[in-house]
């Protein structure tokens, strides 16, 4: 089975700019979340979407969106980019939403804001 | 809210040892550990989970952790380690708050094996 996928795996943008990463989940996956990795921050929660309704949202600003298709694939976008927004960029999928569902992780994106 | 505390920020260790890996997290009526592995340039793979049943819970790669709800601990353990280990874990707890559902992580320890 394949793993969750995340496309591109690096990007590389200007101040002001904006960006949109995709992620596909797990075949089979309905839940996908995303979470910010910085040095400093470490892992955050952005937001987290079921059956294409986001369901929960961190504490980022409104710059950061997503959304979820039909077929579960994800993608969020960040606008007007600015330089803490360089981190890595982490996608999870799980098969349902409850406590305790295992999160799978993508490889990420890591983006880099100049 | 849930929080997680990783007070170990790094570990060496020298190959053939035994090391521990030391998570905190706050009390909560119901609580679901996990513990996740990052390698270098890679995404976070999970290593175990705790849901419930037995306090001992075993994962891949021959770790191990014990889930302690008095000392509110979840430390991960491994007996003997080696050089492929050498990457950053990181403790997480499954938050629901009023039908929410996200993972609080902690802030990862580097474990660094020593030849």
């Amino acid at each position: 089975k394949a793993g969750v996928t995340q496309t591109p795996r690096y990007l590389i943008k200007t101040r002001g700019q904006q960006v949109t990463l995709s992620c596909s989940p797990i075949s089979g996956h309905r839940s996908v979340s995303w979470y910010q990795q910085t040095p400093g921050q470490g892992l955050q929660f952005l937001f987290e979407y079921f059956s294409e309704t986001q369901r929960n949202k961190g504490n980022f600003p409104g710059r950061f969106s997503g959304r979820q298709f039909s077929n579960s694939r994800s993608e969020m976008n960040v606008s007007t980019l600015e330089l803490g927004d360089s981190a890595l960029y982490l996608c999870a999928s799980s098969k349902s939403r409850g406590p305790g569902e295992t999160q799978y992780f993508g490889p990420g994106t890591r983006l880099l804001v100049l | 809210a849930q929080s997680v505390t990783q007070l170990d920020s790094q570990v060496p260790v020298f190959e053939e040892a035994p090391v521990e890996l030391r998570c905190n997290y706050s009390s909560s009526v119901s609580v679901y550990l996990f513990w996740y592995v990052q390698y270098p340039n890679q995404g976070l793979q999970l290593l175990l989970k705790y849901l419930s049943g037995s306090t001992l819970v075993k994962g891949i790669n021959g770790f191990e952790a014990e889930f302690n709800k008095s000392q509110t601990s979840f430390h991960l353990r491994k007996p003997s380690v080696h050089i492929s280990d050498t990457a950053e874990y990181f403790c997480a707890v499954s938050d629901h708050p009023s039908g929410t559902y996200k993972y609080i992580f902690g802030t990862g320890t580097r474990l660094k094996v020593l030849a």
